[in-house]
């Protein structure tokens, strides 16, 4: 069965801190490795990724994907309170639509 | 809003009561999903659309579960003799062939009483 494994579970850090979010997965037929960001509704996507090495960046957040190891990396720089949320890792297969998530790293930024 | 539009946001229901969700995708995005996500977990597919024919559906998606979207492009959700087990909130995405990633609704949260 597909497994997407995050840690930590929950994180908490003061403004100004960088963070690294982990993302492990086993998963047969491997198509890309997607990250999304919760607040209280639903997830917006940040990024997708499908090679591995090729770092991915938006503003202050990026993340990279090791195909080798089966893991990703979400870095998040210079934190701000509007970053708190829950950070989901999710796998697609090739040749399947569905996507499983992982449970998801709820960062907290406090001022 | 030319996002992802759910309604209704809120549905609270008795136990054994049927109930049914809409889901209105951007417009020109020709892929549905259907996701369930309970408090502490991350989204658990359930069903996908391209354009009205359903082409994945999960084995959580139990026969008192049916979704449809005729003429695609709103879907329907219908939950058949609803069970506590079946609160949760119930997330429809959309996306265009080729795109990278979905973009998700605001979700309709069940509450079986």
């Amino acid at each position: 069965e597909d497994k997407v494994v995050q840690s930590p579970l929950s994180l908490v850090v003061h403004e100004g801190d960088t963070v690294t979010l982990n993302c492990s997965y086993e998963v047969t037929n491997f198509r890309s490795l997607l990250w999304y960001k919760q607040e209280k509704k639903a997830p917006t996507f940040l990024f997708m990724l499908t090679s591995s090495g090729i770092e991915k960046k938006s503003g202050r957040l990026s993340s990279i994907l090791d195909k080798k190891e089966l893991f990703s990396i979400l870095n998040i720089t210079a934190t701000q309170t509007g970053d708190s949320a829950v950070y989901l890792c999710a796998v697609e297969k090739r040749g399947y639509q569905k996507v499983t998530f992982g449970i998801g790293t709820k960062l907290q930024v406090i001022p | 809003d030319t996002g992802v539009s759910q309604d209704p946001r809120h549905k609270i229901t008795k136990r054994g009561q049927n109930v049914t969700f809409r889901c209105d995708p951007i417009s020109e995005h020709n892929r549905l999903y259907w996701y369930r996500q309970t408090l502490g977990q991350g989204p658990e597919f359930l069903t996908y659309f391209q354009n009205e024919a359903q082409l994945e559906k999960s084995r959580l998606l139990s026969d008192r579960f049916s979704a449809e979207r005729p003429k695609g492009s709103f879907s329907t959700l219908e939950i058949q003799r609803t069970e506590q087990g079946d609160s949760a909130m119930y997330l429809c995405a959309s996306s265009r062939t080729g795109d990278g990633g979905y973009t998700f609704g605001s979700g309709t949260r069940l509450t079986v009483v």
